[in-house]
């Protein structure tokens, strides 16, 4: 099965930064990976999907690229609601894989 | 929208079996996009997809939970149930079900409806 790799695994940052997290797969994917973010206690929310279409009502400050196996999420301008955990999800086969997530909190 | 509810016993003894059941309101779970799956999380393994199953019956378990896990359909149509034997305290995990949302030539399913998860612990 695809391997999803994270980095970094936690990230420290300020209201108002821009932020990239990266996420690289074991073998190419296409464009066949989704994003999450998940608040404490909350279950994880799509965010983005085919790598670079935002979920409806998904803030335009982020955004997600990549093809193959290497793939970034960029929020451009981290708000206070932003600090959670975000995962990426690929679906190129019928065995659909997590990686381990990204902690973003506050600086 | 349709909106995912898990419910279950938050307690399960070592060797047991663990029967959780999801729920679906407001939406058919009878549609040819959707692939009815359950999540686990546990502090050890993040996010872990365990298999599915389609309206028509048709189930997928990942090698990890092959021979120990069952998801079946409820005849009432709006509810889907995890069985999951000979659990250990590895099985601990807060469990997720949630809608595999597949379009038509995309060769797998994004999640875009999650419950909003139940907690399951076992130990003796």
């Amino acid at each position: 099965d695809v391997q999803m790799t994270q980095s970094p695994s936690t990230l420290s940052a300020s209201v108002g930064d821009r932020v990239t997290i990266t996420c690289r797969a074991s073998q190419s994917i296409g464009n066949w990976l989704a994003w999450y973010q998940q608040k404490p206690g909350k279950a994880p929310q799509l965010l983005i999907y085919q790598a670079s279409t935002s979920d409806i009502g998904v803030p335009s400050r982020f955004r997600g690229s990549g093809f193959g196996t290497e793939f970034t999420l960029t929020i451009s301008s981290l708000q206070p609601d932003d600090f959670a955990t975000y995962f990426c999800q690929q679906y190129n086969s019928y065995q659909w894989t997590f990686g381990q997530g990204t902690k973003v909190d506050i600086k | 929208q349709v909106r995912l509810q898990e419910s279950g016993p938050g307690l399960v003894k070592p060797s047991q079996t663990l029967s959780l059941t999801c729920t679906a309101s407001g939406g058919s779970i009878s549609d040819n996009n959707s692939y009815w799956s359950w999540i686990r999380q546990s502090p050890g393994k993040g996010l872990e997809w365990m298999g599915y199953i389609f309206h028509t019956g048709t189930t997928y378990y990942t090698p990890s939970f092959q021979g120990r896990l069952s998801i079946s359909l409820d005849t009432s149509g709006v509810q889907f149930t995890l069985t999951l034997n000979s659990v250990t305290a590895a099985d601990t995990a807060v469990y997720y079900c949630a809608r595999g949302w597949r379009e038509y030539d995309d060769p797998g399913a994004r999640f875009d409806v999650w419950g909003q998860g139940t907690v399951v612990t076992v130990s003796s």
